[in-house]
C-alpha cells in the first residue's frame, strides 16, 4: 500500500525558534497533501491543503504566516512552524490522497510530536 | 456546523464481545465517503473501513463492519470478537467530494478488558 513518511517523528524546541516538518509520499506521487494538528485527546483538525507548485490553502483560523507550507515536488511537502510558542505544541500529521486506491482514502504519515519549551 | 459527530468519548468492552461505535454525519452533498480510522497510542492513523454514499450494502472488512443508515445519516462501526489490541482511539471521517478534504469526529476511546 501507499506509504507516507514524516520527519522528524518528534522535536523539542525553544520558544521563538522555527521548526520544519517534512512529509513524503514514498511510493506514489501526491499533487495534494493535507496537514492536520491534533491536541491531546482531541480530534484531527485540518490546517491546510498543500498543493504542488502553487500556494497552500489554509483553513479558517489558521495563520498562514505562522504555518508556512511548501510543496516543492510531487513527493514532498513541508510545514514550518515559525516563531514557535508553547501553545503550538501538538501532534502534527500529514496525509495524501490515494488516487490509485479503490476508495481514494487518505494515507497518513506517522505524525510529528512538537514540544515547544 | 459539525460535520461528523461521535457521541461516545469512551467505551469499554469485554474481550471477545462485539462493540458498536456511533457516528453521525451531516452533508447536503449526495456523493460522499465515510471512513473509520484507528489510532493507537503510537499516533499512527490506521484505515479500517470505507462506505460510499451510493453503496447499497454495508461495508465489511474482517472483524469490522459498518452499519450504514443513510436516511438517519449514521455510519456506526461494529467490531466483532474484540481483542486486547483493539484498544485505541477510533475516528469516523467523511470525505468531501470536491476537494478531497476529510473531516473527523471527536473520536471514541475504546478499552477492551481481558
Amino acid at each position: 500500500g501507499a506509504v507516507v513518511s514524516q520527519h522528524p517523528s518528534w522535536v523539542i524546541c525553544k520558544s521563538g525558534t522555527s521548526v520544519k516538518i517534512e512529509c513524503r509520499s514514498l511510493d506514489f506521487q501526491a499533487t495534494t497533501m493535507f496537514w492536520y494538528r491534533q491536541f491531546p485527546k482531541q480530534s484531527l483538525m485540518l490546517m491546510a491543503t498543500s498543493n504542488e507548485g502553487s500556494k497552500a490553502t489554509y483553513e479558517q483560523g489558521v495563520e498562514k504566516d505562522k504555518f508556512l507550507i511548501n510543496h516543492a515536488s510531487l513527493t514532498l511537502s513541508t510545514l514550518t512552524v515559525t516563531s514557535a510558542h508553547p501553545e503550538d505544541s501538538s501532534f502534527y500529521i500529514c496525509s495524501a490522497p490515494g488516487e490509485l486506491s479503490s476508495y481514494n482514502e487518505q494515507f497518513f504519515g506517522p505524525g510529528t510530536r512538537l514540544t515547544v519549551l | 456546523a459539525q460535520k461528523i459527530t461521535q457521541t461516545q468519548p469512551g467505551m469499554f468492552v469485554q474481550e471477545k464481545e462485539a462493540v458498536t461505535l456511533d457516528c453521525t454525519y451531516d452533508t447536503s452533498d449526495p456523493s460522499y465517503g465515510l471512513f473509520w480510522y484507528k489510532q493507537p497510542s503510537s499516533g499512527e492513523m490506521i484505515f479500517l473501513i470505507y462506505q460510499g454514499s451510493y453503496d447499497q450494502q454495508n461495508a465489511t472488512e474482517g472483524r469490522y463492519s459498518l452499519n450504514f443508515q443513510k436516511a438517519r445519516k449514521s455510519a456506526n462501526l461494529v467490531i466483532s470478537a474484540s481483542q486486547l489490541g483493539d484498544s485505541a482511539m477510533y475516528f469516523c471521517a467523511m470525505r468531501e467530494p470536491n476537494f478531497n478534504k476529510f473531516y473527523f469526529g471527536s473520536g471514541t476511546k475504546l478499552n477492551v478488558k481481558p
